[in-house]
C-alpha cells in the first residue's frame, strides 16, 4: 500500500524569505500523480500545485515549485519570497494511475509565516 | 462556476439525532468524494462516487453512516444516530479523474 509522510509538522519561515517543506511517499507503481494542498485558517482546501510522475520537469506555479525526485520517492514544496497569506497547513498527497482514485494524504506541515 | 458547495457550514447537534450533511459538486465532474477531518486521524476518505455510483465505501465508519448520490449535482452524507465522536470537520470534493480534487469549504459538525 502507498504511504505518504511529512515529517515537519511545524515550520516557520520570515515573510520574503524562501522555505522548502518536506514530503516523501512509498509506492511500487511508476506512474501515479503527486499534489500540494493549501488549508488556511478558513480550512477551505486549495490545490497549491500538481506533479505528473512520468514527467521529469518539475511543476512550477509562481511562487511555488516542486522538487521531484523520483528515484527517492521525494516531493518538496519550495515557497519563494514567502507571504503572510502563504501561512496555513500544507497536505502532500498521492494519487494512483491504476484505476482507484483515492489520494493519500500526508499528515501535514503548519507553515508559519513572520512579519 | 461556483466550486463545490456544501452546507451547513457548521452543524450543532445533540447525541443521537440525525445529521444530513449536503454537497454540490461543479458541473461535469465525475467523481465525488466524501472525507472527514479530525487532529487525530487527519483526512479520512469516507466514501467516493464515479458517475453518481458508490465505488468504494470501506472507509465508512459504522452502519450510522450512510451516502447517497440521487443525481449528478447532489450528494448526502447522513449520520443516524450521531455521536460525539462523529464531531470532525467533513470536506466534499470533486475531480476530473486525476486533475486534482476541488474541495468545498467543509462541514464542522459538532455532536454534543
Amino acid at each position: 500500500a502507498q504511504t505518504v509522510t511529512q515529517s515537519q509538522p511545524e515550520m516557520s519561515v520570515q515573510e520574503a524569505e524562501t522555505v522548502t517543506l518536506s514530503c516523501t511517499y512509498d509506492t511500487s507503481e511508476s506512474d501515479y500523480y503527486l499534489f500540494w494542498y493549501k488549508q488556511p485558517p478558513s480550512r477551505q482546501m486549495i490545490l497549491v500545485i500538481r506533479q505528473e510522475a512520468y514527467k521529469q520537469q518539475n511543476a512550477t506555479e509562481n511562487r511555488f515549485s516542486v522538487n521531484f525526485q523520483k528515484a527517492a520517492k521525494s516531493f518538496s514544496l519550495k515557497i519563494s519570497d514567502s507571504q503572510l497569506g502563504d501561512a496555513a497547513m500544507y497536505f502532500c498527497a498521492y494519487l494512483t494511475s491504476s484505476g482507484t482514485y483515492k489520494y493519500i494524504f500526508g499528515t501535514g506541515t503548519r507553515l508559519k509565516v513572520l512579519a | 462556476d461556483a466550486g463545490v458547495i456544501q452546507s451547513p457550514r457548521h452543524e450543532v447537534t445533540e447525541m443521537g439525532q440525525e445529521v444530513t450533511l449536503r454537497c454540490k459538486p461543479i458541473s461535469g465532474h465525475d467523481y465525488l468524494f466524501w472525507y472527514r477531518q479530525t487532529m487525530m486521524r487527519g483526512l479520512e476518505l469516507l466514501i467516493y462516487f464515479n458517475n453518481n455510483v458508490p465505488i468504494d465505501d470501506s472507509g465508512m465508519p459504522e452502519d450510522r453512516f450512510s451516502a447517497k448520490m440521487p443525481n449528478a449535482s447532489f450528494s448526502t452524507l447522513k449520520i443516524q444516530p450521531s455521536e460525539p465522536r462523529d464531531s470532525a470537520v467533513y470536506f466534499c470534493a470533486s475531480s476530473l479523474v486525476d486533475y486534482g480534487y476541488t474541495f468545498g469549504s467543509g462541514t464542522r459538525l459538532t455532536v454534543v
